[in-house]
């Protein structure tokens, strides 16, 4: 049984659509994450959720929403695409968020906006 | 089915201790290994290796990759306690870009 599973594996699209990306995660996790890896392999912080309650928003347009809809499922809604928007995004989940808890991450969603 | 193992999953060492830290890997189409560091929020990228024998290195930590046996070390040397943290590693598979993860090591340097 994946342990974080993220739906889909790819994603192709126009840019100005509107997408989703399904995360769930079977740990029983509280804490759930969501990471855009840019070209250098570098993993930047988007979200974070401890039982469906944001706790982390960094910096990241409003067009991203974070949506989760039970403390197993973080969703990641992206309005109006940009091409600027490709990349790899991950989807983590840790038991409680704390500083020194091991997050254990999906295989990622390759999303490419033409 | 592809799998990424770490080993050990946990180890405490005291500072100035070297430590190698393992990562064994079986997936159908190796495209590269990559090492991260989490503590703290988002995990910071190490390494990334593609091609056996060729050492990388920053500073007191290095790895290397050996495609043969199917397996990477990351080496700390004169650890320090800034050096605790989880080092996760995660294989690249070919056929359609995605990570497959290790479950992390968690290292603990003791003053």
């Amino acid at each position: 049984d994946t342990a974080v599973s993220q739906t889909p594996k790819y994603l192709v699209t126009q840019m100005g659509n509107d997408k989703s990306i399904k995360c769930e995660q079977n740990l029983g996790h509280d804490t759930m994450y969501w990471y855009k890896q840019d070209s250098k392999k570098f993993l930047k912080i988007m979200f974070s959720y401890n039982n469906k309650e944001l706790i982390i928003n960094e910096t990241v347009p409003n067009r991203f929403s974070p949506k989760s809809p039970d403390k197993a499922h973080l969703n990641l809604h992206i309005n109006s695409l940009e091409l600027g928007d490709s990349a790899v995004y991950f989807c983590a989940s840790s038991l409680s968020g704390g500083v020194t808890d091991t997050q254990y991450f999906g295989p990622g969603t390759r999303l490419t906006v033409l | 089915e592809d799998k990424v193992v770490q080993s050990p999953l946990s180890l405490v060492v005291h500072e100035g201790d070297t430590v190698t830290l393992n990562c064994s890997y079986e997936v159908t189409n190796f495209r590269s290994l990559l090492w991260y560091k989490q503590e703290k929020k988002a995990p910071t990228f190490l390494f990334m290796l593609t091609s056996s024998g060729i050492e990388k290195k920053s500073g007191r930590l290095s790895s290397i990759l050996d495609k043969k046996e199917l397996f990477s070390i990351l080496n700390i040397t004169a650890t320090q306690t800034g050096d605790s943290a989880v080092y996760l590693c995660a294989v690249d598979e070919d056929s359609n870009y995605q990570l497959i993860w290790g479950a992390g090591t968690k290292l603990i340097i003791k003053p």
